[in-house]
């Protein structure tokens, strides 16, 4: 089954303690990306890959981490999690980066405090 | 930098009610797209609209796209409780080569 798959899929952690949301998807897409959504603001872009060892910043980079080594994977790292953090992230993959739906996975709710 | 904002944020409406949510760029975009994102869910894709003017239909949905690529439309007739759920349209655009997801639209049907 074509999927993206995230984990975990809630977490609670202290301010200041690193962390990685794995995200890997089984569809050979070139392109994934991770995002936060928050009440009132839609979902924002964090970062973005078009391709392994590629990866540039979406719209709200700070505090975060990624890496492209595998075309399947693209892990999302918190360096030092802050309570502004607290969100929930997903994140998609698609073919290509434009006219290319894109998959979601289920989400991880974090909490940070 | 480009800005994808719908209107509105939230509406509820009685079953088999119209809805209409509204999607407005600050760039042209080269496509559009809309995703639901049922209550606790993960959104998921519904359908993309490419040309300038374009008018696309799935069942009781019909989606828009205007003329000037700058803003775009769902409309769903009769709306049911399966409807429930947040509408997010996201356009590429602009230098950046980025898909930029607007704010979102909360529909809630009351049976």
């Amino acid at each position: 089954e074509a999927q993206v798959t995230q984990n975990p899929r809630y977490l609670i952690t202290v301010t200041g303690k690193k962390l990685t949301v794995t995200c890997s998807q089984n569809m050979n897409h070139e392109y994934m990306s991770w995002y936060r959504q928050d009440p009132g603001l839609g979902l924002r872009q964090i970062y973005y890959s078009m391709n392994v060892e590629v990866t540039d910043k979406g719209d709200v980079p700070e505090g975060y981490k990624v890496s492209r080594k595998e075309k399947r994977n693209f892990p999302l790292i918190l360096e030092s999690p802050s309570p502004n953090q607290t969100s929930l992230y997903f994140c998609a993959s698609s073919l290509r980066e434009k006219v290319a739906e894109a998959f979601f996975g289920q989400g991880t709710r974090l909490t940070v405090v | 930098g480009q800005q994808v904002m719908q209107i509105p944020q939230y509406q509820h409406v009685q079953e088999g009610e119209d809805f209409t949510t509204y999607c407005n760029s600050s760039t042209t975009l080269s496509n559009i797209q809309w995703y639901k994102q049922r209550p606790g869910g993960h959104p998921v894709f519904l359908i993309q609209l490419v040309k300038s003017g374009e008018v696309k239909k799935q069942k009781r949905l019909t989606f828009q796209f205007g003329e000037a690529k700058k803003n775009s439309s769902l409309h769903i007739t009769a709306t049911q409780t399966t409807d429930v759920g947040t509408y997010f349209c996201a356009g590429n655009g602009g230098a950046t080569n980025k898909l930029i997801f607007g704010t979102g639209t909360l529909l809630a049907v009351q049976p």
